[in-house]
This record gives C-alpha cells, sequence and structure tokens, in this order.
C-alpha cells in the first residue's frame, strides 16, 4: 500500500510569518495534487505539478515537486488569516488504472 | 465550464433509516465519479468511483452502496444507516483516473 505523508499535523502560527508543509513518499509520482479546504466545504484544487525539481507560485504560495517526484512542498510567505484551512496533497502514479492517493492533510490555523 | 452539485447539505438521520445522497455533474461527457468521506479535520476516504454508467468499484467494505443510473449521475445509498456512518461526504469528478479532482460542496450527514 503507497503511502503519502503529510508533515506537520497541525501548525498554528500568527499573521505575517512564513510556514512550509511536506507531502512525503517512497513511491514515484507521475504528478501531484495540492488542494485548499476550508471548513463545511469542499476541496478546492490549488496546483499540480508534474515535472520533477518543478517550481510553481500562486501569489504567496510556492510549490515545489521533489527532484526524484516522490515527494513536494508548500511554503506561504508571509501567512494571512484568509490561508486558514487544511492542505491537502494528492498524487498520481504512473499508469492509467490508479486512483489518486492522498494525505492526510495539514490543518493550517493563521491567528491576527 | 463544469459545475456539480450535490445535496442535501445536512441530514439528520435516525440510526436504522434509509440514505440517498445525490450529486450531479454539468457541463462534461462521461466523467470519473467518485464518493469520500471525511472525519472532521481529517483527510479522504475513498468509498466509490465510477469510470462509466453502470460501473461501481467499492474501496471499502461497508454499509453504504452507489450507483450511477445517468452519465453524470452519481447516488451514494444506505439501506439501514449506524451511527459510524456520521461524517461529512463529499461527491468529486474528473476527467480520467489520476487527474485532478473538482469536488462537490459536501453533505454533512449526522446519524442518531
Amino acid at each position: 500500500t503507497q503511502l503519502l505523508e503529510q508533515s506537520p499535523q497541525f501548525l498554528s502560527i500568527q499573521e505575517g510569518e512564513n510556514l512550509t508543509v511536506y507531502c512525503n513518499s517512497s513511491s514515484v509520482f507521475s504528478s501531484l495534487q495540492w488542494y485548499r479546504q476550508e471548513p463545511g466545504e469542499g476541496p478546492v484544487l490549488l496546483v499540480t505539478v508534474v515535472t520533477g525539481g518543478e517550481v510553481k507560485k500562486l501569489k504567496r504560495l510556492t510549490f515545489q515537486f521533489g527532484d526524484a517526484r516522490k515527494d513536494s512542498s508548500l511554503h506561504i510567505t508571509a501567512a494571512q488569516p484568509g490561508d486558514t484551512g487544511l492542505y491537502l496533497c494528492a498524487a498520481a502514479l504512473d499508469g492509467s488504472n490508479y486512483q489518486l492517493i492522498w494525505g492526510a492533510g495539514t490543518k493550517l490555523i493563521i491567528k491576527p | 465550464s463544469q459545475t456539480i452539485h450535490q445535496w442535501p447539505a445536512t441530514l439528520v438521520q435516525p440510526v436504522g433509516s434509509p440514505l440517498s445522497l445525490e450529486c450531479t455533474v454539468e457541463g462534461t461527457s462521461n466523467p470519473n465519479l467518485y464518493w469520500y468521506r471525511q472525519a472532521a479535520g481529517r483527510g479522504l476516504q475513498l468509498l466509490f468511483y465510477s469510470v462509466g454508467i453502470g460501473q461501481i468499484s467499492s474501496e471499502v467494505p461497508q454499509n453504504l452502496s452507489a450507483s450511477r443510473p445517468q452519465d453524470r449521475q452519481f447516488i451514494l445509498s444506505s439501506k439501514k444507516l449506524l451511527l459510524s456512518d456520521s461524517g461529512f461526504y463529499l461527491c468529486a469528478w474528473s476527467f480520467r483516473v489520476g487527474s485532478e479532482q473538482y469536488f462537490g460542496p459536501g453533505t454533512r450527514l449526522t446519524v442518531t
């Protein structure tokens, strides 16, 4: 069974601080996605990374896919209360018959 | 553009009663469809997925069943609810297996 581990499980920081959350596995993936979920709503796709070493930026959020395509990180600069939510990573194995593997999520709280 | 609808938004049902949650997708044809359950503040547990009409795959043994009577309609059912069926149920769709998923707003089910 493939496992996608997210860390930390929970993070509470002050507005304006920087943070990084991680998504790690021993498996190689063809692509990896990050989602953000707010309480009582469905997850919303933030980004997909597909190439080893790829870096994508979405305003204050920076996503990186590891060179070996086994891990990914999400860095938030100058966090704001609006960044609060559950951040989920999901990865796809090579091949056409595999469902996404989901991490357990990082619950992020940004205090004003 | 594609949209996904899910209803009801909240549901309170007694133990032993039946369940029917419905999900419909607009703006695309032959989507892959998914039902997930999510415990509070935790990751997603895939319950069922479907790659076509009448094709249902179950990921975990449980008290629930799913059906896909039409191309863009996915239904989650139970004949007799258990207390352990309480949770947040999410429907999602994707273009293909392993690709990005797009979620509905979710149904909060409380079994009393």
